[in-house]
């Protein structure tokens, strides 16, 4: 069965270091998200991708997020200047897109990635 | 105010009997989407079972079912026959816009820590 896979599972950098958190989505959808859960904490959408662009993001994801799909299956979210406070479990989601599931689909749903844990020193 | 309530932080259910997981939501849009996941220790995020808006009747996967009532606008999980690999935790999440809503967030609530008895 395809999944979303997401690399590293861990990890740990310093406070003002850059991060990228990389994710294959799978491989026939078009809709690319992040979500982010702090430890304890619920999850949070921080942005959707479609077509190379961002088509929704959350207050959370302020100028030091970005996303890029740099070639045909990745899909990354960069930290440009980590903080304290962005140490989380960060998830990558991807859905399928209008066309493709079909009428008797009524739903799009997002199949998530196992999830990467950021820890920032 | 908050999208998704889940007012349980922690349950316990004896293995083989059924548990009821509470989850309200606020919307003024009349078309939106309802959830479940499950997250197991190990951290991923486990789809379980969807509502939407307009469909009549309650959505049912296997021993997972939905009681949905819009007029209350709650969507609480029942799990029958519990197994002590339901011991997880399990947000209710959900997604407002158009019936297929591609692209939209998921607004998520708190989560709820379901513990199986043997």
């Amino acid at each position: 069965e395809p999944e979303v896979t997401q690399t590293p599972s861990h990890q740990v950098t310093q406070m003002g270091q850059e991060v990228i958190l990389r994710c294959v989505p799978i491989s026939n959808h078009l809709y690319f998200y992040w979500y982010r859960q702090i430890l304890g904490q619920k999850v949070e959408f921080l942005v959707s991708f479609y077509n190379n662009e961002i088509s929704e993001k959350s207050e959370i994801f302020d100028d030091q997020f970005s996303v890029e799909r740099p070639d045909g299956s990745n899909f990354t979210l960069k930290i440009r200047s980590t903080k304290l406070e962005d140490s989380a479990m960060y998830f990558c989601a991807s859905s399928e897109g209008p066309g493709l599931a079909g009428p008797e689909r009524g739903f799009d749903e997002q199949f998530f990635g196992p999830g990467t844990r950021l820890t920032v020193l | 105010a908050q999208k998704i309530t889940q007012t349980q932080p922690g349950m316990f259910v004896q293995e083989k009997e059924a548990v009821t997981l509470d989850c309200t939501y606020d919307t003024s849009d009349p078309s939106y989407g309802l959830f479940w996941y499950k997250q197991p220790s190990s951290g991923e995020m486990i789809f379980l079972i969807y509502q939407g808006s307009y469909d009549q009747q309650n959505a049912t996967e296997g021993r997972y079912s939905l009681n949905f009532q819009k007029a209350r606008k709650s969507a609480n999980l029942v799990i029958s026959a519990s197994q002590l690999g339901d011991s997880a935790m399990y947000f209710c999440a959900m997604r407002e816009g158009p019936l297929r809503g591609f692209g939209n967030q998921f607004y998520f609530g708190t989560g709820t820590s379901l513990t199986v008895i043997p």
